[in-house]
């Protein structure tokens, strides 16, 4: 069946400039999760969904930094005035439900370059 | 302290060669505990996880938690070329928390 799709896969933008990074999750998947992942680094958490609501958001960095997922499927990342420290490669997982027991399926990420 | 310190080194091996990879963590509630591998420009995937301590075996492939030392290890036996990926630990509820990633390249 089709995995956690992106997109888009890559994004180039200015410094200052809005972006919006999507994420369609595995089908029937209620926990969704974004993480960031700089240049050899591990994933570092940003915000996590259960359905629609937002449950844990404390990973954002800053509020410049904006997620949602209004329908519980669909999820938008949005970073807002961007900063070169922004890019990274912003990764989604979703899993079938909450717990520690539920694995968590990847994306293959958005790669973000600010300039 | 970060929750998992995994030694960012890269690792190269020749074929056939047992790979051992080593993560720790700091906080001792955590039961569940995974280990990713990341393909060159992919998303991590699942490889294997182990709840609370011991060993789980799958083919070629052990995990191997010590939750006294919270010491979890990873180990490659009779590695292949296709191993070559970045093996990422994590352990957490929820909000995952992994460690930095060992690149390894397995030279046939």
């Amino acid at each position: 069946g089709a995995g956690v799709s992106q997109s888009p896969r890559y994004k180039v933008a200015k410094r200052g400039q809005d972006v919006a990074l999507r994420c369609d999750p595995i089908s029937g998947h209620v926990s969704l999760f974004w993480y960031q992942q700089a240049l050899g680094q591990g994933p570092e958490f940003l915000t996590y969904f259960q359905n629609e609501a937002q449950l844990d958001k404390s990973g954002l960095p800053s509020d410049r930094f904006f997620a949602e997922r209004p329908e519980g499927s669909v999820s938008t990342l949005k970073i807002q005035r961007t900063q070169q420290e922004d890019s990274a490669v912003y990764l989604c997982a979703s899993s079938l439900s909450q717990g520690f027991k539920e694995t968590q399926y990847f994306g293959p990420g958005t790669r973000l370059l600010v300039l | 302290q970060k929750e998992v310190e995994q030694d960012p080194g890269p690792l190269s091996v020749p074929e056939g060669a047992i790979v051992s990879l080593n993560c720790t963590y700091s906080n001792s509630a955590f039961q569940y505990f995974m280990w990713y591998r990341q393909y060159s420009r992919k998303g991590p995937e699942l490889l294997m996880y182990t709840y609370s301590s011991g060993n789980k075996e799958d083919g070629r492939f052990t995990a191997q938690v010590d939750k006294s030392s919270k010491y979890i290890s990873l180990f490659i036996r009779d590695s292949q070329p296709s191993d070559s990926a970045t093996y990422l630990c994590a352990t957490g509820n929820n909000r995952l928390a992994f460690g930095k990633g060992n690149q390894v390249v397995v030279i046939p």
